[in-house]
């Protein structure tokens, strides 16, 4: 069964430093996956999806993530931290399931951006 | 804004009573998604519904169930409330029975005294 496995509780960077967070993938079939945000109080917004297309998939605000399959990663990277992209990011694969589908979720990585 | 709206945002209520949770899905989106999120557990899937019929479950407790009506909003219902249901809900929503895209509400906090 598809999971994802996101590696590091919290990074830390500072402002204008990269930004790279972790996500290992299993699944025996091609996958479909997601990077959501959840800023403070707030609902998961989605940063962007992988379905299969180009490896190189690029989200909202300068996110952008690289599937690569030798690796089963789909790590998430901004050149450019921003104060302001202080947030918990999770990863989530798309698991089939009856006859529908679920997004199964990462534990979360939270974001800690220093001025 | 994701545009799938979820009431209340907070509800505070005591052991062993029952809530219901609403979610209004986004125009013209047939599957809604129920989810769970508390510190120990991290984002739960709890249950879906396409077109108004049950589709999938997840780790959804009997106690709980779900509807979702012609409208399509739907209900989360909540009884026998016990201190470890304490959590954040949320709803989601995509236009088909699989999530190429799912959009979040801003969820609601249940806390159980």
């Amino acid at each position: 069964a598809q999971s994802v496995t996101q590696l590091g509780s919290h990074v830390s960077v500072s402002e204008g430093a990269l930004v790279l967070l972790r996500c290992n993938y299993s699944s025996s079939v091609p996958p479909y996956l997601f990077w959501y945000v959840q800023y403070p109080n707030q609902g998961l917004q989605l940063l962007l999806k992988y379905t299969s297309a180009a490896t190189l998939v690029k989200g909202i605000n300068g996110f952008e993530a690289e599937f690569k399959k030798s690796e089963t990663s789909f790590h998430l990277t901004k050149p450019s931290a921003h104060m302001s992209d202080a947030a918990e990011y999770f990863c989530a694969v798309r698991r089939q399931m009856d006859s529908s589908y679920k997004l199964i979720f990462g534990s979360g990585t939270r974001l800690l951006v220093r001025p | 804004d994701s545009g799938v709206t979820q009431t209340p945002k907070h509800l505070i209520t005591a052991t062993g009573q029952r809530v219901t949770l609403r979610c209004s899905p986004r125009s013209g989106d047939l599957s809604v998604y129920w989810y769970q999120q508390s510190l120990d557990q991290g984002l739960q899937f709890l249950i879906h519904y396409y077109n108004g019929e049950e589709r999938a479950k997840g780790n959804i407790l009997e106690r709980f169930s779900a509807q979702q009506f012609p409208d399509l909003h739907s209900e989360l219902n909540l009884s026998s409330l016990e201190l470890g249901d304490s959590a954040l809900y949320f709803c989601a929503s995509s236009p088909r029975q699989g999530p190429t895209e799912a959009f979040f509400g801003q969820g609601t906090r249940l806390t159980v005294v």
